[in-house]
């Protein structure tokens, strides 16, 4: 069957930096997204890799290595704001969007 | 770039309603929309996938009769839920995608259907 793993909630202090990671099992890969989402709304859209490799956005950057199936999002310098559930989610053969469960993200002053 | 409007942002209203909801991308063309629902504290839960012009796709479990679906243009699609009962309360969440199966979704802001 197809999975995505991502710890359920994580806990950092306002300007320390996080890494949050996320493994996938799927048929085929087409990709690997991140979305934010903070409570009560919809997610907002983050990264995509598809290629091994760190692709860095501002304080986010995001990892990916295919032949492990595993994926990462760092967060740096951070802040309230981003206390929020960052989604996993990877795109299989058939172009199909697998969810992870969220990663529950705390930040603490 | 990349915004999708989603209406109502919060209904509430009496068993055996019937709601719309509708989804628009603004500045783009959507080829594919998608429909999702969350409760609370869970992860999404894609309902059914549209395609411009075309039937939409239900996930497993998701009665095509109770969530009508319609996709008639590129940039609007709307999500009907016929006669609403209390149990079908929840986050409703669409998204919108361009031209590219690899390219991301794009999320409306939701709308919060309470059914008393």
């Amino acid at each position: 069957g197809q999975n995505i793993d991502q710890p359920t909630e994580m806990t950092a202090t306002e300007g320390a930096i996080v890494q949050i990671n996320c493994t996938y099992q799927t048929s085929g890969f087409n990709g690997l997204f991140w979305y934010q989402q903070h409570a009560g709304e919809a997610p907002t859209f983050l990264s995509y890799n598809v290629l091994d490799g760190l692709e860095e956005k501002g304080r986010f950057s995001s990892f990916l290595s295919r032949s492990k199936g595993y994926s990462y999002l760092l967060l740096k310098e951070l802040q309230m704001k981003d206390s929020a559930s960052y989604l996993c989610a990877a795109l299989d053969s058939n172009y199909q969007l697998i969810w992870g469960a969220g990663t529950k993200l705390i930040i603490k002053p | 770039g990349a915004v999708v409007s989603q209406h109502p942002s919060r209904v509430i209203c009496k068993s055996g309603t019937s709601v719309k909801i509708e989804c628009r991308s603004l500045d783009f063309q959507a080829t594919t929309m998608f429909w999702y629902r969350q409760f609370p504290k869970q992860s999404l839960m894609l309902m059914a996938t549209s395609n411009e012009g075309s039937k939409a796709t239900y996930e497993q479990g998701v009665e095509k009769d109770k969530f009508l679906i319609n996709h008639a243009s590129l940039t609007l699609s709307t999500l009907t839920v016929t006669s609403a009962h209390p149990e079908d309360s929840s986050f409703y969440i669409c998204s919108a995608r361009g031209a590219g199966e690899n390219q991301p979704q794009h999320f409306g802001d939701g709308t919060r259907l309470s059914i008393l």
